[in-house]
């Protein structure tokens, strides 16, 4: 069965320094997803991305972060400066479409990412 | 702002019994609502979506029901399993008509042989 697949597993960064969290969506889907997981919170939406634009953020993906897709597979999210409440876990979850039979999302099983 | 509400305390079974657990929002009536399974470490897993204009919904030993007079989800399995055991978030449908699901803190669940 195909899944999102992120990498790395684990990422340990010293603060102000620069990190890129990778994602592989399912093959077919056309909309990719990141958010973040702070220990013991819930799951907060960042940002969406359809047709190589940002559709929706929040506002917590302020100017310190950015997404890409440089190919066709992958999915990118770029912290620039980070901070130590950026530690969290990071979750890329992609969907096939969105019509009235599927809204549900894949998640793929995060990027823990610690800031020292 | 639209608030979820899911009980913070953990919910503690026996197996075989029906597990409930609960899911409240105020100050937004959502088109829909989902359920998630997330297990420690890992990413949230999709169960179940039930519209607004559905009662109730069952797979295999999953029911979802919706009450928007109440404000209300109920999530249930029956003949639960310790391999249930794991964090259930609720989800609802992003306000302003947004597709992006706003979670709940989610409810854990342990299921005790």
């Amino acid at each position: 069965e195909p899944e999102v697949t992120q990498t790395p597993s684990h990422q340990v960064t010293q603060m102000g320094q620069e990190v890129i969290l990778r994602c592989v969506p399912i093959s077919n889907h056309l909309y990719f997803y990141w958010y973040r997981q702070i220990l013991g919170q819930k799951v907060e939406f960042l940002v969406s991305f359809y047709n190589n634009e940002i559709s929706e953020k929040s506002e917590i993906f302020d100017d310190q972060f950015s997404v890409e897709r440089p190919d066709g597979s992958n999915f990118t999210l770029k912290i620039r400066s980070t901070k130590l409440e950026d530690s969290a876990m990071y979750f890329c979850a992609s969907s096939p479409h969105l019509d009235s039979s599927s809204y549900e999302q894949y998640f793929g099983p995060g990027t823990r990412l610690t800031v020292t | 702002s639209q608030k979820i509400e899911q009980n913070s305390e953990a919910l503690n079974i026996q197996e075989g019994k029906t597990a409930t657990l609960t899911c409240n929002y105020t100050n937004y009536s959502p088109a829909y609502l989902q359920w998630y399974r997330q297990d420690p470490g890992r990413g949230p897993v999709f169960l179940l979506l039930i519209r607004e204009n559905e009662k109730e919904k069952r797979k295999e030993r999953l029911k979802v029901t919706f009450d928007t007079t109440l404000k209300q989800s109920l999530f249930h399995i029956t003949a639960s399993q310790p391999a249930d055991s794991a964090t259930y978030l609720c989800a609802l449908e992003g306000s302003g008509g947004s597709y992006i699901p706003t979670f709940g803190r989610g409810t854990s669940l342990i299921v005790h042989p």
